[in-house]
């Protein structure tokens, strides 16, 4: 089945900078790689996704990247703000089937 | 558009006692799901519904867990008897064109 792997488990960036959040997956059938947000105590939410026909997707401030032949593919926040501190989960599936999440990447924005 | 509704918000029991937990997916979602998530891990699915009937329950502890989608709609996710390491976030999902919309969250403390 598939495992997806998460890196780095924590990460914390000053206000204003980069963040660069990594998956790697085991499945080649694999071709929708959803990421979603979780703030303490709440409910992950969606906040961008990409499928293996695409190469990157850019959402404002968010962008996702999918490397189909190293099976990785990684989340990147530019100009970050206290507001994106929360804890990022990657997920992984093929058509039809289900989603596999990581273990999520806490995100600490320090003013 | 109302989003996945989950009841209760919190539950504390014993050991070897019984719990049950509600969901009431989005308007028109026939697929529900209901995730596992321990704390520092992602969510792992537990059982996924297409209408009223199972899709994949291939993760669900049978000896201890049950769920049902009796009408197509609500569902209610059943553990009896509760173990020490069912302690967990208890997150139902639905979704109508692969998205996955998550509830709340019920958080479950077994004593």
């Amino acid at each position: 089945g598939e495992n997806v792997e998460q890196h780095p488990s924590t990460l914390s960036v000053q206000e204003g900078d980069s963040a660069v959040i990594k998956c790697t997956y085991s499945d080649s059938a694999s071709n929708y790689f959803p990421w979603y947000k979780q703030e303490l105590g709440k409910r992950p939410q969606l906040i961008i996704d990409i499928r293996s026909n695409v190469g990157e997707k850019k959402d404002q401030r968010i962008a996702v990247t999918l490397n189909k032949t190293a099976k990785h593919f990684s989340l990147h926040i530019t100009e970050t703000q206290p507001e994106d501190s929360a804890v990022y989960f990657c997920a992984a599936s093929a058509q039809g089937q289900n989603f596999v999440f990581g273990p999520g990447t806490r995100l600490s924005v320090l003013p | 558009e109302a989003g996945v509704a989950q009841s209760p918000r919190y539950k504390i029991i014993e050991k070897r006692q019984s719990v049950a937990f509600w969901c009431n997916p989005i308007s028109g979602h026939a697929t529900l799901y209901w995730y596992q998530q321990i704390l520092g891990q992602g969510p792992k699915l537990l059982i996924q519904f297409q209408n009223n009937g199972v899709v994949d329950d291939s993760q669900l502890p049978k000896d201890r867990f049950s769920a049902e989608r009796l009408k197509g709609v609500d569902s209610t996710l059943k553990i009896q008897p509760a173990k020490l390491e069912d302690s967990a976030v208890y997150l139902c999902a639905s979704s109508l064109s692969g998205i996955r919309d998550f509830g709340p969250g019920t958080r479950l403390l077994v004593l």
